[in-house]
């Protein structure tokens, strides 16, 4: 089946850092890439849509400078929390589509998450 | 009033029961449902998916969706410890792959 991984799955960083997380399809192509953020006992929310060779689009209330979007191929985006504080800390995770599901109408394919904890 | 609602749990029950889990929405336009399991520190992964209204079956797993009643249930039969994890409904007014909303899932716990 298709797969989507993430990497790191876990980063502890101190204050002020900037952190990059990656999200890979390893087997499709994806056009389509979505990050989301869950808190313990929450469920997820969705931050943006990375959309292949353009800019993200930020759901309200998601702050474009400080959660840096970049899709540079159909098999990878890679989002950067920039300067990131205590408050950063949370279980990111992006999935994807593949490009073919688009007309198929399939739903996405989960990452396994990365754990970022701001000290 | 959420969009989707659901049980938070943890509802326990022991290996082999039948599981019922739930949610309810406010939105009449959602026709594209979907059910996720997630373990502890991982992603979800899908387990079923349904449009509109009607029962949907896949092994030990039952899909049903009311939209009547705006209302859909995930049964589990002869559940398993291996059952153990945070259940997550979604679901959309346009399709499975885009623009859905989650609940905040059900936390389960089989005991061997």
């Amino acid at each position: 089946g298709a797969v989507v991984s993430q990497h790191p799955s876990r980063v502890i960083c101190k204050s002020g850092t900037s952190v990059k997380i990656e999200c890979r399809s390893l087997d499709f192509q994806a056009t389509t890439m979505f990050w989301y953020r869950q808190f313990p006992k929450q469920s997820l929310m969705l931050m943006a849509t990375s959309n292949e060779g353009s800019k993200a689009t930020y759901e309200q209330g998601v702050e474009k400078d400080k959660f840096l979007i970049n899709h540079a191929s159909l098999t990878l985006s890679t989002l950067t929390v920039t300067s990131a504080h205590p408050e950063d800390s949370s279980f990111y995770i992006c999935s994807a589509r593949d490009i073919r599901d688009r007309v198929s109408n399939q739903p996405q394919h989960f990452g396994d998450g990365t754990r970022l904890s701001i000290l | 009033q959420k969009e989707v609602e659901q049980d938070p749990g943890p509802l326990s029950v022991p290996e082999g029961a039948i599981v019922s889990l739930n949610c309810t929405y406010s939105n009449s336009a959602f026709q594209y449902f979907m059910w996720y399991r997630q373990y502890s520190r991982k992603g979800p992964e899908l387990l079923m998916y349904t449009y509109s209204s009607g029962n949907k079956e896949d092994g030990r797993f039952t899909a049903q969706v009311d939209k009547s009643s705006k209302y859909i249930s995930l049964f589990i039969r002869d559940s398993q410890p291996s059952d153990s994890a945070t259940y997550l409904c979604a679901m959309s007014a346009y399709s499975y792959g885009q623009n859905f909303v989650f609940g905040p899932g059900t936390r389960l716990s089989v005991l061997p």
